[in-house]
């Protein structure tokens, strides 16, 4: 267990739906990471939260969003759902912004039939 | 542009033989490295990190990388495979540039099949 939380494990959902990952840090880890690791794109950092704010973007589509809660959780919400968007979504989360190295989560397994 | 290169997408090896998976990476100045190895099904662990000082650096695993700054490579290495060996290991580069607030950029992996 690497101390990251990411629930669902699995999804299944259909086109045009929304569907909301849910990531909790290890325990004192203040930033949050989103990565989705598709097989034609590989790992692809989307969003970074720091202690409730964003700080950094990545290859993020508009119909994604994130957010950081004050008790540090985070949320990615995936909306109008595509079936291009089946992938993985990983969570990792460090203690600083500076990366001494991520702690991964194990994932939640999208798919949009 | 900045790149992440594992120019081997597929490696076999034999239990008990030597590996070494290799990593490239195009950025201007020294990023900070990584190795990850994902098992099926399971999400990425970090095997080591390099920072800066001594060039090789010892992982969990029994694993071992390698950075040589005149080849901007960080080869991971690891003396005699065992059969849980077998997985997808990713190198990753963090640019630490004041933009880049630590997100990784990851090589496309190499996918690692052990034999009996």
């Amino acid at each position: 267990d690497s101390g990251v939380t990411q629930t669902p494990k699995h999804l299944i959902t259909a086109t045009g739906q929304r569907v909301t990952l849910r990531c909790s840090p290890r325990s004192g880890d203040l930033s949050v990471y989103w990565y989705q690791q598709s097989l034609d794109q590989g790992l692809q950092f989307l969003i970074q939260y720091y202690n409730g704010e964003e700080r950094a973007k990545g290859n993020i589509l508009e119909r994604f969003s994130a957010q950081q809660f004050p008790d540090l959780h985070s949320e990615l919400n995936l909306s109008s759902l595509e079936l291009g968007d089946s992938a993985l979504y990983f969570c990792a989360s460090s203690a600083k912004t500076v990366n001494y190295g991520y702690t991964f989560g194990s994932g939640t397994r999208l798919t949009v039939v | 542009a900045q790149s992440v290169t594992q120019p081997d997408i597929h490696i076999t090896v034999s239990e008990g033989a030597s590996l070494e998976l290799r990593c490239n990476y195009s950025y201007g100045a020294t990023p900070y490295l990584f190795w990850y190895v994902q098992s099926p099904g399971q999400g990425l662990q970090l095997l080591l990190k390099y920072f800066s000082g001594d060039t090789l650096v010892q992982g969990i695993k029994g694993f071992e990388a390698e950075f040589k700054r005149s080849q901007s490579s960080f080869n991971l290495r690891k003396p005699s495979v065992h059969w849980s060996d077998a997985a997808e290991y990713f190198c990753a580069v963090d640019p630490y540039s004041t933009d880049s607030w630590g997100k990784l950029q990851f090589g496309a992996g190499t996918q690692v099949v052990v034999t009996p």
